[in-house]
């Protein structure tokens, strides 16, 4: 079974700062990756996803992430936080199976991220 | 452009009682699933249609059941709800790109039920 593991429920940065939110996953076979952000009582929104080809993919929003293999990690990043930033953010992925996802997303715990002025 | 659609967006029932969910996906979208995020919790999946037939199922309890219909808005039924279902349900939409392989998922808003 998939799962995915976020580091840290809490992140605190500075306007301006870099923002880093760690994503790892287990699985045998790489998974498709995606980042989801949920402002308070709103749905989630997609920021990036990951299934095949270039490894660094750019999201909405200025944020961006690298899925490195070797390391089991798909980390959520942006040069420089805004205020607009707050919200908690959700690392998911969806099993695959012989090239073909099965499109059921497995979520991380959510990190809130807190951008202070 | 338009968005996955659901209602009601609150919902407040007693212990026992029953309570029906609604989605309606992007047009054109041929799939939906179904989330619960509990408080403070990440969302888990509950169940999901592809073309009006279950394609796959989570962990939901048995007092739940769902359907999609032929224009593919689907329904999440509750009943004998208990304390321990309030919680923010969401429905996402997707499109199938070939059989077994669906594109991304979109989420609505979510529907917040709450069992007093």
């Amino acid at each position: 079974a998939q799962s995915v593991t976020q580091l840290g429920s809490h992140v605190s940065v500075s306007e301006g700062a870099l923002v880093l939110l760690r994503c790892n996953y287990s699985s045998s076979v790489p998974p498709y990756l995606f980042w989801y952000v949920q402002y308070p009582n709103q749905g989630l929104q997609l920021l990036l996803k990951y299934t095949t080809g270039a490894t660094l993919v750019k999201g909405i929003n200025g944020f961006e992430a690298e899925f490195k293999k070797s390391e089991t990690s798909f980390h959520l990043t942006k040069p420089s936080a805004h205020m607009s930033d707050a919200a908690e953010y959700f690392c998911a992925v969806s099993e695959v199976e012989g090239g073909t996802s099965y499109g059921k997303l497995t979520f991380g715990q959510g990190t809130i991220l807190t951008v202070h002025p | 452009a338009a968005g996955v659609i659901q209602s009601p967006r609150h919902l407040i029932k007693e212990k026992r009682e029953t309570a029906t969910l609604k989605c309606y996906p992007i047009p054109r979208h041929d799939t939906v699933y179904w989330y619960q995020q509990g408080p403070g919790q990440d969302p888990q999946f509950l169940i999901s249609f592809y073309e009006k037939m279950q394609s796959d199922k989570g962990s939901i309890p048995d007092r739940f059941s769902a359907q999609q219909f032929s224009d593919y808005h689907s329904e999440l039924n509750m009943s004998s709800l208990e304390l321990g279902d309030s919680a923010l349900y969401f429905c996402a939409s997707s499109l199938a790109l070939r059989v077994g392989k669906t594109d991304t998922q979109y989420f609505g808003p979510g529907t917040r039920l709450t069992v007093l």
